[in-house]
């Protein structure tokens, strides 16, 4: 199993590109997330899945869109770049039940200039 | 709402010395608690997870942690610290009867062991 990737692992974007990172895991797990990693912030929660077809929102969720089509995908959209999404961005899978361990990708660390 | 503190940003011990990180949380439930580590440059790695089952949990490379109800910690230690140890640790909890394994996570605490 490869378990949680991501990509791509390096990304400079202009203010006002978008772009999508991309994460997929083979785990068949039905819960996937997306954090951000700022220093002395800890990570915090963008988005999650709870399934196919289900997205809510999570503590940081404004300039990022996601979806979640099929169980072992879900991309991270930045419509619009801006620098303060200058971040590194992690993604995360488990089974969801209460409890469960999450899983987490390598990282994509994005800088917007 | 859930929160994590953990105190110390950064902890500096010597190889062969007692390693103790402070995790605090707040919740409404009892919770689940996890410790993750980070070694540079990549993602995070499960330490220890408590689930209710026993208040003393043993994790990987020698780490444990013992969740204490009445102080709402959740404190990891290990009795001998190695240089390998050095890394960022965090502490997150996921509140029981929430949304199944979203985790809210403290601030972390980078640690640093010398000779």
């Amino acid at each position: 199993n490869a378990g949680v990737t991501q990509t791509p692992k390096f990304q400079v974007l202009k203010t006002g590109q978008s772009m999508t990172l991309q994460c997929a895991q083979d785990m068949n797990h039905e819960y996937m997330s997306w954090y951000r990693q700022d220093p002395g912030m800890g990570l915090r929660l963008i988005h999650y899945s709870v399934g196919a077809g289900i997205t809510d929102q999570g503590e940081v969720p404004n300039g990022y869109n996601v979806s979640r089509s099929t169980t072992e995908d879900f991309p991270l959209r930045l419509l619009s770049a801006a620098p303060s999404q200058t971040s590194v961005y992690f993604c995360a899978s488990s089974y969801s039940r209460q409890g469960g361990e999450q899983y987490f990708g390598p990282g994509t660390r994005l800088t917007v200039t | 709402a859930q929160s994590v503190t953990q105190l110390g940003s950064h902890v500096s011990v010597s190889e062969g010395a007692l390693v103790l990180l402070r995790c605090n949380y707040s919740s409404s439930v009892p919770p689940y608690l996890f410790w993750y580590v980070q070694y540079p440059n990549q993602g995070l790695q499960l330490l220890l997870k408590y689930t209710s089952a026993a208040t003393l949990v043993k994790g990987i490379n020698g780490f444990e942690a013992e969740f204490k109800k009445s102080e709402t910690s959740f404190h990891l230690t290990k009795p001998s610290a190695h240089m390998s140890d050095a890394a960022e640790y965090f502490c997150a909890v996921s509140e029981a009867g929430g949304t199944a394994s979203k985790l809210t996570f403290g601030t972390g605490t980078r640690l640093q062991v010398t000779l």
